[in-house]
């Protein structure tokens, strides 16, 4: 079973600070890698992809990969009251039968406070 | 528009009954998937499809059935062998075979079982 733990919440920053989500994975195949956010009682939105090492930037958003340690992270810069939300990691599957299956953490929960 | 179409938003049935949840997508996807969320979880993986006419189970597929006839099309049925089907049930979908595996949600269906 591929595993995929998120750093346990909630996470409380006040409006204005850098928000930072982190999430390791065991499969070290995977090559693609997935924010998802998700809003109380809504689905699951997905914000950010990548499947380089390095950073990726989107806004006030910066997807962070390191496949050597199995590591990926989200920044949020500026943080806003509307960023509070559960943010999901996502993790692919690039074995066989479960080609392209995501593997999803429990996620983390953030709440941004005025 | 395009997008993934879930219906009913909510859902209420009397235990001993089956149900069964509708997806439609028209975003021309190969693949779709049914997750199950439960209050403070993650999303665990009932069946997926990567093409018609053909499914595989996922994670906990038991009590539930599916049916891939049209590549629109994804409906979810589930069954009075269903021991806990309260929860919130997401859609999603993707291309396959592009390798990035970007999944899209529908809006979900709350079904609540009593």
């Amino acid at each position: 079973q591929k595993e995929v733990e998120q750093n346990s919440g909630p996470l409380s920053v006040p409006e204005g600070a850098i928000a930072s989500l982190n999430c390791t994975y065991s499969d070290r195949v995977s090559q693609s890698f997935f924010w998802y956010r998700q809003y109380s009682g809504k689905s699951p939105e997905l914000i950010m992809s990548i499947y380089s090492n390095g950073d990726k930037e989107d806004g006030r958003f910066t997807a962070q990969l390191n496949k050597a340690s199995q590591y990926v992270s989200l920044l949020i810069r500026d943080s806003q009251p509307s960023d509070s939300a559960t943010y999901l990691c996502a993790v692919n599957s690039d074995r066989g039968s479960t080609l392209g299956r995501l593997y999803f953490g429990r996620g983390t929960q953030l709440t941004v406070w005025p | 528009d395009g997008g993934i179409t879930q219906s009913p938003k909510y859902l209420f049935r009397k235990e001993g009954q089956n149900v069964t949840l509708s997806c439609e997508q028209n975003l021309n996807h190969d693949a779709m998937y049914w997750y199950r969320q439960d209050p403070g979880q993650g999303l665990r993986l009932i069946y997926y499809s990567q093409i018609v006419n053909d499914f595989q189970k996922g994670d906990i597929a038991e009590g539930y059935s599916v049916s891939r006839e049209k590549k629109e099309s994804f409906p979810l049925t589930v069954t009075s062998a269903q021991k806990n089907p309260t929860a919130f049930y997401l859609c999603a979908s993707s291309r396959f075979g592009d390798s990035s595996y970007e999944q899209y949600f529908g809006p979900g269906t709350r079904l609540t079982v009593t």
